[in-house]
């Protein structure tokens, strides 16, 4: 059975510095996704990796993927309030997605 | 890109009553539909997923005869909460996919049961 784990759970950084969100899966899957989520909404869609080595940014984010080691990350590069949220990895599945727990990300100015 | 919508927003009910909550893609055809519920500060739990034209497929541990999910077209699915309790609280998610793998998700439904 396909699980996804994230770690930290729990992040709190100031403005202007640098962190990594780890998302370990259990088993072969076909692609990994990244989604942000803010208080009372839903998924934002954030990333789409599909192969090993996959890197992808979008301003200060920026995702990466190891499939050999089942491993993806999220960096953030110079943090700034605006992206305090809950952070979201998921492994897709035989038929389904697979959610981490979610990283919970605060940033003080 | 792809919208998914969900309807209502927000409900509130009495204990007892049932609650139908609509998903809809707005501008493809979802060949399936996902439905997932999250309590506060946790995951996204998948309670089901239903293909257009056929009977959902309810994860373990969720009560097919308590969470009536319904794909009648290539546009919609329902959920209906029967009989619904304080338990049954919760934000509900829909999210759909066409023909590829990405999911798209929709604003959720936040449902109260007093």
């Amino acid at each position: 059975e396909l699980k996804v784990e994230q770690n930290p759970l729990f992040l709190s950084m100031q403005e202007g510095k640098n962190y990594t969100i780890y998302c370990n899966y259990s088993t072969t899957s076909d692609r990994l996704y990244w989604y942000r989520q803010d208080p009372g909404k839903s998924l934002e869609s954030l990333f789409v990796l599909l192969s090993n080595g996959a890197v992808k940014q979008e301003g200060r984010l920026m995702a990466s993927l190891d499939t050999k080691a089942r491993l993806s990350t999220l960096h953030i590069t110079a943090a700034v309030h605006d992206l305090s949220a809950t952070y979201f990895c998921a492994s897709q599945g035989a038929q389904k997605l697979v959610f981490g727990q979610g990283t919970r990300l605060t940033i003080n100015p | 890109g792809a919208v998914v919508s969900q309807h209502p927003s927000r409900v509130i009910c009495k204990s007892g009553t049932s609650v139908k909550i609509e998903c809809r893609s707005l501008d493809f055809q979802a060949t399936t539909m996902f439905w997932y519920r999250q309590f506060p500060k946790k995951s996204l739990m998948l309670m089901a997923t239903s293909n257009e034209g056929s009977k959902a497929t309810y994860e373990q541990g969720v009560e097919k005869d308590k969470f009536l999910i319904n794909h009648a077209s290539l546009t919609l699915s329902t959920l209906t909460v029967t009989s619904a309790h304080p338990e049954d609280s919760s934000f509900y998610i829909c999210s759909a996919k066409g023909g590829g793998e990405t999911q798209y998700f929709g604003p959720g439904t936040r449902l109260l049961v007093l």
